[in-house]
């Protein structure tokens, strides 16, 4: 079965770039769309952004002239660089995996891990 | 602020039916789904298009969606099913994805 893996710093200083790597185990990252998504200590859920298999991209409005993601198809990877990232940034970061068809979303069924990242002054 | 809006909280008592309600212009003429997530866990998608249940998810849990307002229903609520509970919708005029606030699912 298929399984997210997110790795990366866990502490970034402000005003740097934070940098993550999500690993696509057991299953082609073909045909899917990939997600991260965000969650503050104590707070609810705020999507990033996702990208599709052909490198199409769609990022949350309050984050894109922040966010970009990325694709690796020969690494089974998909990544995200966050810039000037604030104490406002830190939070349990996910990856999701998500399948659209005929114009809609079948929700973001396998999750990884999560793994978190503060933002030091 | 948050485009969908949860309630902060909903409780129960074991075997009986839990509604948890999302509302939200975004929910008009979109899907919505639910995710459940227990401390210290990573959330796990328990509705998808507003009805559907992905395999392996209990027969109690069931969704609805009506004009602006979407419906996550557990019946037969059993105290593994305590969790915080969020919906999902789809902004087609932007095209991202908004969660609502959450809801903390108690089973007292």
């Amino acid at each position: 079965q298929v399984q997210l893996q997110a790795s990366g710093p866990g502490l970034v200083k402000a005003s740097e770039t934070l940098s993550l790597t999500c690993t696509v185990s057991g299953g082609s990252i073909s045909s899917y769309y990939w997600n991260w998504i965000r969650q503050p200590p104590g707070k609810g859920l705020e999507w990033i952004g996702f990208i599709y298999y052909s490198e199409s991209t769609n990022y949350n409005p309050s984050l894109k002239s922040r966010v970009t993601i990325s694709l690796d198809t020969s690494k089974n990877q998909f990544s995200l660089k966050l810039s000037s990232v604030t104490a406002a940034d830190t939070a349990v970061y996910y990856c999701a995996r998500e399948l659209w068809e005929h114009g809609a979303g079948y929700g973001m069924d396998v999750w990884g891990q999560g793994t978190t990242v503060t933002v030091s002054s | 602020s948050n485009e969908l809006t949860q309630p902060p909280s909903v409780s129960v008592s074991p075997g009986q039916t839990a509604s948890i309600t999302c509302s939200g212009d975004k929910l008009g003429g979109n899907y919505a789904c639910w995710y459940q997530q227990r401390p210290g866990q990573s959330p796990v998608l328990v509705i998808y298009q507003d009805t559907k249940r992905p395999s392996g998810i209990p027969e109690r849990f069931s969704g609805s969606n009506s004009g602006n307002t979407a419906t996550l229903t557990i019946s037969g609520t059993q105290a593994m099913d305590e969790a915080e509970y969020y919906c999902q919708a789809w902004d087609s005029n932007t095209a991202y994805w908004v969660f609502g606030g959450g809801t903390k699912l108690t089973v007292l």
